[in-house]
This record gives C-alpha cells, sequence and structure tokens, in this order.
C-alpha cells in the first residue's frame, strides 16, 4: 500500500488568487495523477504528473490553469491559478506503484472554495 | 478514450438486502475494473477490483462479475448493512497504463 499525506486538506480563497496543493507519498510510486471532484460528482483526470517532465493533460484542462510539479518519486503538486468560484471543488491526489500493482491510491483530498 | 458509465445513480435498500451496481466500458483494451467506497468527506477506498482474465471474484459479502464480450461488470453486496451506505464507483482502465476513468457513482442507502 501506500500513504498518502495531502495539503491543505481545505481552503478558501479569493477569486484571482493562486493555490498551491502538496501531495506526498511514503514510498516511490511510478505514477501519480491529479482529479477533481466537484460536489455531488465523479472523480475527472486532470493529468499525469510525470517525473522530471512535463504533466499529461486531460482534455479541457491545460498546464497554465493548472500547473503540476513532480521533481522526485514521491512528491507532486498541482496549483490552481487564477481562480473563480467555478473552481470551487475537491482535488485528490493519486498514486500507483506500476507493474502488476494495479491498485490506485488516494489522498484524503483538498477542499477547495472560491469566493 | 475510455467512457465508463454507471447505474443507477441512486439505490436504496432495506438492511439485509442485496444491492447489485452495473457499470459498462467501451475501450475494449481495458482490462483492470476496480470499485471503489467513498464515503462523505472522505477519500475513495479500493474494495474490490478485477482483471479481465477473471469473470467473478468475492470477498465475502461483496462480489463483482466481469463480462468483456458485453464490456460490463457489476458490483454486488449481500446482507446489506447501514455501514454499507455510502457513494461506490466504478472504474476502467488498461493494464499498466496511466489514467483510470471513473464512472458517474451511485449512492447507496441501506435502511436499518
Amino acid at each position: 500500500s501506500a500513504v498518502i499525506s495531502q495539503k491543505p486538506s481545505r481552503d478558501i480563497c479569493q477569486r484571482g488568487t493562486s493555490l498551491t496543493i502538496q501531495c506526498q507519498v511514503d514510498s516511490q510510486v511510478t505514477m501519480m495523477f491529479w482529479y477533481r471532484q466537484q460536489p455531488g460528482q465523479s472523480l475527472t483526470l486532470i493529468a499525469t504528473a510525470n517525473q522530471g517532465s512535463e504533466a499529461t493533460y486531460e482534455s479541457g484542462f491545460v498546464i497554465d490553469k493548472f500547473p503540476i510539479s513532480r521533481p522526485n518519486l514521491t512528491f507532486s503538486t498541482l496549483t490552481v491559478s487564477n481562480m473563480s468560484p467555478e473552481d470551487s471543488s475537491i482535488y485528490l491526489c493519486s498514486v500507483g506503484k506500476g507493474g502488476s500493482n494495479t491498485e490506485a491510491f488516494f489522498g484524503q483530498g483538498t477542499r477547495l472554495t472560491v469566493v | 478514450g475510455e467512457n465508463v458509465e454507471q447505474h443507477p445513480s441512486t439505490l436504496s435498500v432495506q438492511e439485509g438486502d442485496s444491492a447489485v451496481i452495473k457499470c459498462t466500458y467501451s475501450d475494449s483494451a481495458s482490462n483492470y475494473f476496480p470499485w471503489y467506497k467513498q464515503e462523505l468527506g472522505k477519500r475513495p477506498q479500493l474494495i474490490i477490483d478485477i482483471r479481465s482474465n477473471v469473470g467473478e471474484k468475492k470477498d465475502q459479502r461483496i462480489a463483482v462479475t466481469l463480462n468483456k464480450t458485453a464490456k460490463h461488470f457489476s458490483l454486488h453486496i449481500t446482507e446489506t448493512q447501514p455501514e454499507d451506505s455510502a457513494v461506490y464507483f466504478c472504474a476502467a482502465r488498461r493494464y499498466n497504463n496511466n489514467d483510470m476513468r471513473f464512472g458517474a457513482g451511485t449512492r447507496l442507502t441501506v435502511k436499518p
């Protein structure tokens, strides 16, 4: 298994500002992902955080709005830039160890409210 | 890309009854199908998963079945208990691939 520490757990931010969310894993993992879960909705993949290279974004998500860093195999950050109320959501970090170990583990999520 | 559909969106059962949630997927190359349980305000937790070389898998009161030909898989919970009340998500992914696609979720309520 993997223990994931995600912070902050929640924040209330002013529109136009940016928030950086951190995801720390207790062991090296091959894959790290960022998901968004809007209230009462499913999980939507934002991007795959690639170690040592640019993240891979899903359709509808762009680097300027959601810059991602992954400096090593245990840590990643997601920034929500120039926030608007529509960005209010839960953001979740997910990790996978790759290979035959297919299980994905989730951080506890960051509940973001933009006012 | 993969598209996962999940039904029903809400399900209410009496304690002790069975609950069944169904999902279909579109990508025939998908071969890993997990189910997650998410309680209010908490992270999704894996409860059971199945790979495409298996038709059925059971873990105590929970079972998952997979029909690869029809591209659908189902979660079965028997002898439901109030603590089973949560939102359940199905998902599909290609083995060793990056992204997991989730269904829309089913809110299960077990009435005592």
